[in-house]
């Protein structure tokens, strides 16, 4: 089984919609949990670190799910400039910091 | 804002030739990371450097790589002898603290083109 599990998509998704999306990790030990977004042959860029408690930051929701060993990231109120790659990072015990390998969101006009 | 800044930015070299990738943490950061991403593929760890030393590498980190952090600020990816499956974009990358919640703080990257 892979550390990070991803959909890869891709979710096409019109302006102004709702597209929400989930990433499952294996090592029931992992201490925290990000998502990033990645733009076509760039740097993946912090978009939030996800809290047990689940958090918003503006049209950004992340939730953490220990249970069933998934994080979920939902956006509302979809942008143009929305479009990219979401990555799903894990943090075990270890400093490695593992990747999932990217879902794709296509916001259209 | 302390950004972590990566040279060259596009590096292209012949098979079997020795390559150093570059690469400037934000200062205070305690830990480093080298990670690739193959063009369309995942982004994957090779190493991680903490107090001058490896602390965790990849089965992808053999015996062709190497890091170093030969002073206070450099910290360096070297490939000895490039292969075509080398060719990538790599990303290092470092974190401020050894606290887990600390996120990666990425450089904008070194294209590795290996003819």
């Amino acid at each position: 089984r892979k550390e990070v599990e991803q959909d890869p998509g891709p979710f096409n998704v019109p302006e102004g919609a709702t597209v929400a999306f989930n990433c499952t990790y294996s090592n029931s030990a992992s201490q925290s949990f990000f998502w990033y977004r990645q733009d076509c042959r760039k740097e993946p860029k912090l978009l939030m670190s996800v809290y047990s408690s689940g958090n918003e930051d503006g049209r950004f929701t992340a939730q953490l799910n220990r249970a069933s060993q998934y994080i979920s990231l939902l956006i509302r109120d979809s942008k143009l400039s929305d479009s990219a790659t979401y990555l799903c990072v894990v943090n075990g015990n270890d400093y490695k910091l593992s990747f999932g390998a990217g879902t794709t969101v296509t916001v259209r006009a | 804002e302390p950004e972590v800044t990566q040279t060259p930015s596009h590096q292209v070299t012949q098979m079997g030739q020795e390559v150093i990738l570059r690469c400037v943490p934000i200062s205070n950061h305690l830990y480093f990371y080298w990670y690739r991403q193959i063009l369309g593929q995942k982004v994957e760890f090779l190493v991680s450097f903490y107090n001058n030393e490896i602390s965790e590498k990849s089965e992808i980190f053999d015996d062709q790589f190497s890091v170093e952090r030969p002073d206070g600020s450099n910290f360096t990816l070297k490939i000895r002898s490039t292969k075509l499956e080398d060719s990538a974009m790599y990303f290092c990358a470092s974190i401020e603290s050894s606290s887990y919640n600390s996120p990666l703080h990425f450089g904008n990257g070194t294209r590795l083109t290996v003819t």
